[in-house]
């Protein structure tokens, strides 16, 4: 059955780096694109980035774009959160979803992994 | 970006209610709405795409329907498995963005 599994959350300080993971299983992976979505505690849902399926075309929320990076390998089936210069809002939980094959919604979605940046 | 504006934020009802959540636009989107499902700690459930299209193995007591700027999610009849929170996400352009949640508690 279809799987994400996320990885690589954790505690780290303002201006910090983390790198997070998704792997994908139970599909084909080269042929979905992929996105981040992450979750305040206690707080709604925020779309964060999105790759295609061949990784051409790539989107950022604006409150992350330069210092975050999505990327993937299609060959290991991963896809990957570079986040740099880290700030206390960035503290969430980190989903990684396959978009839908007919529009842009998200029909499977990990259990996340939970990144704090605090000092 | 396009903003979402859900309402009520949170609602009380009774297992066999009739329940509807609003999702306004901040401008025309045509039919690219989708409407989600979450409960505690669990990652959220995507419910109907498109505006109206249900996903496979979601109960068809749940029903979405609107266009353009106003969509509406329809749980016919609620069920004590339905007590969750409800998202609408805009598929129209980037940035994608959420609605700011519907609570639906138990009365």
């Amino acid at each position: 059955q279809v799987q994400v599994v996320e990885s690589g959350g954790g505690v780290v300080q303002p201006g910090g780096s983390l790198r997070l993971s998704c792997a994908a299983s139970g599909f084909t992976f080269r042929s979905s694109a992929m996105h981040w979505v992450r979750q305040s505690p206690g707080k709604g849902l925020e779309w964060v980035a999105a790759i295609s399926s061949d990784g051409n075309n790539i989107y950022y929320a604006d409150s992350v774009r330069g210092r975050f990076t999505i990327s993937r390998d299609n060959h290991d089936n991963t896809l990957i959160l570079q986040m740099n210069s880290l700030r206390p809002e960035d503290t969430a939980v980190y989903h990684c979803a396959r978009e839908e094959m007919a529009t842009i919604a998200f029909d499977f979605w990990g259990q996340g992994t939970l990144v704090i940046v605090s000092s | 970006a396009i903003q979402l504006t859900q309402s009520p934020s949170s609602l009380s009802a009774s297992v066999g209610d009739r329940v509807t959540i609003s999702c306004r636009a901040s401008q025309g989107i045509f039919n690219a709405l989708a409407w989600y499902q979450q409960k505690p700690g669990i990652a959220p459930q995507l419910l109907i795409c498109d505006a109206s299209s249900l996903q496979s193995g979601v109960p068809s007591r749940f029903s979405g329907s609107g266009s353009g700027t106003d969509f509406t999610l329809t749980i016919s009849s609620l069920q004590p498995e339905d007590f969750a929170t409800y998202y609408c996400q805009q598929s129209f352009d980037y940035p994608l963005t959420f609605g700011g949640g519907t609570k639906v508690e138990i009365k």
